[in-house]
């Protein structure tokens, strides 16, 4: 599975979009983008996923660049429970190769 | 989204005891489950894979006789810790995935003491 690079922490004022990178440079072509959270003490949450196009659902939006890599991952009014370890990871699409490899994670952090 | 639960939730348990943790999904049919482990402060760390009806593979590092993994049917996986050692104090959590390209879902987690 290809490497993740995301900054370790990030701030945000509630009610503010959250912008969220990851660089993913040796992202092979059959290789999905996919976002999870994770709330202190929780299992990780699924947000997101993508191959190439732009994506949204009722969570978050995620923005691939056109070479595939990196991305953002959009929170467009971040609230306070909005505060976790958030995870990009890519990685086959295929099940029985889809393990997900987690990184260190961004911990965004939602002030009031 | 699907549900996976995991149960203990936590446990504590003596030194050389062996203790099982369950992982079911609740409304698919998971071909694939994954268990992790993550210590504090630190990131998920990946154990095993384990597909319904053939034996676990696991990662490099990991003791497949002291994590022993049964993924019996379509909804259960169960990892046993066995002789537990105080390191083996950590979050365990399982995932689970449907089918080709399908996403997958996480347990709560279950929180191991080892005294």
């Amino acid at each position: 599975d290809a490497k993740t690079t995301q900054p370790p922490s990030m701030d945000c004022a509630e009610g503010r979009a959250a912008n969220l990178p990851c660089n993913h440079s040796t992202i092979s072509g059959n290789e999905y983008v996919y976002w999870y959270r994770q709330i202190h003490s929780q299992g990780p949450q699924y947000i997101i996923h993508g191959l190439k196009n732009n994506e949204t659902n009722e969570m978050a939006s995620l923005i691939i660049t056109e070479d595939r890599k990196s991305s953002t991952l959009i929170l467009p009014h971040a609230t306070l429970r909005d505060t976790a370890v958030y995870y990009c990871i890519v990685r086959v699409g295929n099940t029985n190769a889809g393990k997900s490899t987690f990184g260190d994670g961004t911990t965004l952090t939602v002030k009031p | 989204g699907a549900v996976v639960s995991q149960h203990p939730s936590w446990v504590i348990c003596k030194s050389g005891t062996s203790v099982k943790i369950e992982c079911r999904s609740l409304d698919f049919q998971a071909t694939t489950m994954f268990w992790y482990r993550q210590f504090p402060k630190q990131s998920l760390m990946l154990m095993a894979t384990s597909n319904e009806g053939s034996k676990a593979t696991y990662e490099q590092g990991v003791e497949k006789d002291k994590f022993l993994i049964n993924h019996a049917s379509l909804t259960l996986s169960t990892l046993t810790v066995t002789s537990a050692h105080p390191e083996d104090s950590s979050f365990y959590i399982c995932s689970a995935s449907g089918g080709i390209g399908d996403t997958q879902y996480f347990g709560p987690g279950t929180r191991l003491t080892v005294l």
